[in-house]
């Protein structure tokens, strides 16, 4: 069964350091998506890719985190420099496109970002 | 706005007992909705989704009808089982955005 890669699963990283994350949607899968995950909490969006495009990243702290999906496949999440509150998990989801909003999202297991 | 309100937990239980996690939501337009569950240290699996008016979503003895009259989306099973034990997340998507809006999410552990 195809599944959502992330790399790596955990992290531990100290305060203004860079640290980077990596995510293999389904394979045909046109829509990415990076959440990011609080403990306890829902999931929230941060960006949203169509095949290579951003369609959403109006939740995304601009100053220090960016996201790129260069060929329309993969993606990786930035963060420079990182801050004790960016400590959360970070969901990479996909799904076949983006339209009727039925598609339902499919999530890799997530990175868990620690800041030190 | 878009929301999502779901009971909060935890909520313990005993193998067998009858569950019910209620969930509403605001929304714009006509949303998807969905149940997620979360196993300790995964990701977020697809439990079960319904995309339009009284439609009910089933899987692995869950079930939730999309009720548009009360803007719910509640949770249900009859028998719980002690691997039951996970995060239940609702969500909806749709009326205009595909982004998934996420409730809190509700704990559930089921003793033996």
């Amino acid at each position: 069964e195809a599944e959502v890669a992330q790399s790596p699963r955990y992290k531990i990283t100290e305060k203004s350091q860079a640290v980077a994350f990596w995510c293999d949607p389904i394979s045909g899968h046109a829509t990415l998506y990076w959440y990011r995950q609080i403990l306890g909490q829902g999931p929230e969006l941060l960006v949203q890719f169509q095949d290579e495009s951003v369609v959403d990243d109006s939740q995304l702290p601009k100053d220090r985190f960016s996201a790129e999906r260069l060929k329309g496949v993969d993606s990786t999440l930035k963060i420079q420099p990182a801050e004790l509150g960016d400590s959360a998990m970070y969901l990479c989801a996909s799904s076949l496109a983006a339209g009727t909003g039925s598609y339902e999202q499919y999530f890799g297991p997530g990175t868990r970002l620690t800041v030190t | 706005g878009n929301s999502v309100t779901q009971m909060e937990g935890p909520v313990t239980l005993s193998e067998e007992a009858f569950l019910t996690i209620n969930c509403t939501y605001t929304a714009t337009g006509y949303p998807s909705l969905f149940w997620y569950v979360q196993y300790p240290g995964e990701g977020l699996q697809l439990l079960l989704k319904a995309t339009k008016a009284d439609d009910k979503g089933s899987n692995k003895g869950f079930e939730a009808t999309y009720r548009k009259e009360t803007t719910s989306f509640h949770l249900e099973k009859g028998s719980v089982q002690v691997s039951d034990s996970a995060v239940y997340f609702c969500a909806r998507s749709g009326g205009g955005s595909e982004k998934l809006v996420f409730g809190k999410g509700t704990k559930l552990t089921v003793n033996p």
